[in-house]
Order: C-alpha cells, then sequence, then structure tokens
C-alpha cells in the first residue's frame, strides 16, 4: 500500500515570493507521480505526470522535479502571484494498478 | 464545455436513503475512475472501469455501494442504506486508456451530505 506525503500542510506566502513544496512517495514499484492544482468550488487540474528519475517539466511559472530513487517530489512556484492560491495535491501511481494514491495536498495562499 | 461533467453537484439526504450520482467522461477516454474525498484528507480511490469492464475496487467500496458503466460511456455510482460517515465529495475522473500512466481529468464533484 503506497503511503504518499505532502509538506508543508499549509503555506502563506507573499504575491512575488517563491515557494516550493515537497511530496514523498515510497519508491518500490514507482510507476508515475501526478501534480493537481485544486482550486475551491472548481474541478483538480493536471499539471504535470512525471515518470522517469531526473525529470524536470515547467509550465509557466509552476515547475517540477522527480527522484523516484529516493522517493520525492519538489513543485516549485516562481513569482506567486493570487491566483495561484489553491491546493496542489501530489499522486503516485505504482506498477500493475490504475489508481492514484493521493497525499493530503499543501494549501497555498498567496496574499497580495 | 468539453470536460468531464458530474450530476449533481450537492445533495443532501437522510441517513437510510439510496443516492445515485452521475458522471460523464470526456468523450474519447476509455478508462473511468471514481475517487472520494473527506475534509483534510486526498482524495481516495475506489474503482475504475475500462470501457464497460470494472477492472479494479478498493476496500473502501463496501457492498452498498455500487457503480457501473453500461455502455463504456457515462457511469453510475449509487450508495444504498447512506450513513453519516459516507458524507463526502465524490470525484470522478477519465483517462484515455491507451496507457498507464495517462492524465486522468477530474469532474467537479458531487458533494454528499448524510444527516
Amino acid at each position: 500500500i503506497l503511503n504518499v506525503e505532502q509538506s508543508p500542510q499549509s503555506l502563506h506566502v507573499q504575491e512575488g515570493d517563491s515557494t516550493n513544496f515537497t511530496c514523498s512517495f515510497p519508491s518500490s514499484n514507482f510507476y508515475a507521480l501526478h501534480w493537481y492544482r485544486w482550486e475551491t468550488a472548481k474541478s483538480p487540474e493536471a499539471l504535470f505526470v512525471m515518470t522517469l528519475n531526473g525529470d524536470e517539466k515547467k509550465k509557466g511559472r509552476i515547475s517540477a522535479t522527480l527522484n523516484t530513487k529516493e522517493g520525492y517530489s519538489y513543485l516549485y512556484i516562481k513569482g506567486s502571484q493570487p491566483e495561484d492560491s489553491a491546493t496542489y495535491l501530489c499522486a503516485s501511481m505504482d506498477t500493475g494498478r490504475r489508481a492514484l494514491t493521493f497525499g493530503s495536498g499543501t494549501r497555498l495562499q498567496v496574499q497580495p | 464545455d468539453t470536460g468531464v461533467s458530474q450530476n449533481p453537484r450537492h445533495k443532501i439526504t437522510k441517513r437510510g436513503q439510496n443516492v445515485t450520482f452521475r458522471c460523464d467522461p470526456i468523450s474519447e477516454h476509455n478508462r473511468l475512475y471514481w475517487y472520494r474525498q473527506t475534509l483534510g484528507q486526498g482524495p481516495e480511490f475506489l474503482t475504475y472501469f475500462q470501457n464497460e469492464a470494472q477492472l479494479e475496487k478498493s476496500r473502501l467500496l463496501s457492498d452498498r455501494f455500487s457503480a457501473e458503466r453500461p455502455k463504456g460511456s457515462f457511469s453510475t455510482l449509487e450508495i444504498q442504506r447512506t450513513e453519516q460517515g459516507d458524507s463526502a465529495m465524490y470525484l470522478c475522473a477519465s483517462s484515455l486508456g491507451l496507457q498507464g500512466r495517462d492524465t486522468q481529468y477530474f469532474g467537479p464533484g458531487t458533494r454528499l451530505t448524510v444527516l
């Protein structure tokens, strides 16, 4: 059974600050790591799907890295904006399954 | 809008009643998933379909829960004899199904409150 953990649980930053969150997951039987952004009253939005050790992906001001050997991924937001306020979820998928196992999320609030 | 849709968005029911939720996936997607999210937790997997076949069910899916995807398009999730512990956000997602690691696209969820 996968146990995916995210830290910090919540984060308050000022507009313009850069920030990062951590997702840790069991490295055995690793298949893929997904990142989502979930704003209140909206659907979770897919950000990245990462599969290879050393992967780095970027979407605008958001980027992510993956270390499958030690079982962690970092999500970075450069120059945070109020519209970045959301809960950021990571989810791991192991080999042989199609279900995602989610962490509890990091709730980000960006103050103008 | 060609995203995943779910109905209803909110459902309030009394304990012991049956409820049914519907999910319409993105049209060309073969895989459909159900997850449940409770306060302060991330979504938890319930079940998934490849076309009309239900291929995996979580131990969270008790006998009171049943899911169907009769023609490989929309899906329904029914909860019989609801309990207060069933109160949660029920999320549906779909994916192309070409690879195991395809992106799963989520709907907005159905929030269930059992009184």
